[in-house]
């Protein structure tokens, strides 16, 4: 089946690094994505990986891929009070973007 | 980047009224959209998949008749919540398909802002 798993909260302190970690169950997925959702508003893409490459780094943001276990992480270096938002793992499977199955969302929360 | 517009943000109505949402791609065509609907702390629970010039597909438990969607053009799809009732109040969402951009052949699902629905 097809499923996603992420943990439901993280608390980081500013400045230190965040990371929010999912794991998968379709292995045929292409590509896995993060999104990510400010409070009131919708999703924004943040970034994604290829299904055959184990890292990705964009400034701040930097997505590591484990396929072997199905696991994605992602980390936000310098972690600022702007980063507070519900981070969406998610992936297409058998290469489908019109099929996307997102996790229920990790919600960071940034100590002062 | 790839752009979708979403309107209105926030409807407020009585019960029994009719509530249309529009989803616009603005700089790019999509023959496809998608609705989804957001409940409090909640993931994203996709109701149906709009198709250009042709009927809409459901997910199973999305009543066609409640949720009415249309996708006259390549930039804009509507759903229509008819005689809504509290219990339809959430948090609704669009997306299409960007354009691919080379040299990955993906395209990533770009969203609208949400409209957060309430109905008295």
């Amino acid at each position: 089946g097809e499923d996603v798993e992420q943990s439901l909260f993280l608390s980081v302190r500013e400045g230190d690094s965040s990371v929010i970690n999912c794991t998968y169950t379709d292995s045929s997925s292409t590509y896995l994505y993060w999104y990510k959702q400010e409070p009131g508003a919708g999703l924004q893409l943040l970034t994604y990986i290829f299904s055959n490459m184990d890292m990705k780094q964009d400034q701040r943001l930097t997505v590591l891929l484990n396929k072997k276990d199905k696991h994605l992480s992602l980390r936000i270096a310098d972690t600022q009070t702007g980063d507070s938002a519900i981070y969406f793992c998610a992936e297409s499977p058998e290469n489908r973007d019109d099929k996307i199955i997102f996790g229920k969302g990790t919600r960071l929360h940034i100590l002062p | 980047g790839a752009v979708v517009s979403q309107h209105p943000s926030w409807v407020i109505c009585k019960s029994g009224t009719s509530v249309k949402i529009e989803c616009r791609s603005l700089d790019f065509q999509a023959t496809t959209m998608f609705w989804y609907r957001q409940f409090p702390k909640q993931s994203l629970m996709l109701m149906a998949t709009s198709n250009e010039g042709s009927k809409a597909t459901y997910e199973q438990g999305v009543e066609k008749d409640k949720f009415l969607i249309n996708h006259a053009s390549l930039t804009l799809s509507t759903l229509t919540v008819t005689s809504a009732h509290p219990e339809d109040s959430s948090f609704y969402i669009c997306s299409a398909p960007g354009p691919p951009t080379p040299p990955y052949s993906n395209q990533p699902q770009h969203f609208g802002d949400g409209t957060r629905l309430s109905i008295l």
